[in-house]
């Protein structure tokens, strides 16, 4: 079965709080493991990470891939309230559909 | 520059009920998607279609059909409603059905009673 599994499910900090999120995977039909925030509608993209050890950075956001040990984390520096969200770990298969599987996500809330 | 929509927002059937949804995107891309959230279960892939002319079943179809109606247009048909079926239906489309950055739609929240 092709597994996306992240950890913690739900997570509760204040802001200014530094936290990482874990992604799992299998190995199967991989090609690229992405990341992506959900608010209240719609995910929105934040990463999508092909080779181990880069780490991609956007503000507040970075994220790495280890793809010997089959997993990305997720971290999110001096938080803030509009950073609740949750977070969506996706692999993106390598059929040729591109495939995403979806993990069950993280729910984070930041409290003032 | 919208991105992709869908309509409608919310619907309510009766179980047997028919009804189409409708997605659109203006981004000229090749790839179209829908899915489906569930609590607990994360988002689904019911039908894509990797380009204008294809279509192809993903992890969830049954109950559902599909029609790619040009580039712009990808739409999902229930035929038979069923309470099985209450969930939010997301379409995402791709520059290439390759795993490019896929965007979202805002979603439809169906429910079946």
């Amino acid at each position: 079965e092709d597994k996306v599994v992240q950890s913690p499910l739900s997570l509760v900090v204040h802001e200014g709080d530094t936290v990482t999120l874990n992604c799992s995977y299998e190995v199967t039909n991989f090609r690229s493991l992405l990341w992506y925030k959900q608010e209240k509608k719609a995910p929105t993209f934040l990463f999508m990470l092909t080779s181990s050890g880069i780490e991609k950075k956007s503000g507040r956001l970075s994220s790495i891939l280890d793809k010997k040990e089959l997993f990305s984390i997720l971290n999110i520096t001096a938080t803030q309230t509009g950073d609740s969200a949750v977070y969506l770990c996706v692999k993106a298969g390598g059929t040729s559909y591109g495939k995403l599987t979806f993990g069950q996500g993280t729910i984070l809330t930041v409290h003032p | 520059n919208a991105g992709v929509t869908q309509t409608p927002k919310f619907q309510v059937l009766k179980t047997g009920q028919s009804m189409t949804l409708q997605c659109a995107q203006d981004m000229n891309h090749n790839s179209m998607y829908w899915y489906r959230q569930d609590p607990g279960m994360g988002l689904r892939l019911i039908y894509y279609s990797a380009s204008e002319g294809t279509t192809d079943k993903g992890e969830v179809p049954n109950g559902y059909n599909v029609s790619r109606l040009n580039k712009r247009e990808f739409s999902l048909r229930l035929e038979s409603a069923a309470p099985s079926q209450t969930s939010v239906y997301f379409c995402a489309s791709s520059e290439a059905a390759v795993p490019y950055e896929q965007y979202f739609g805002p979603g439809t929240r169906l429910t079946v009673t």
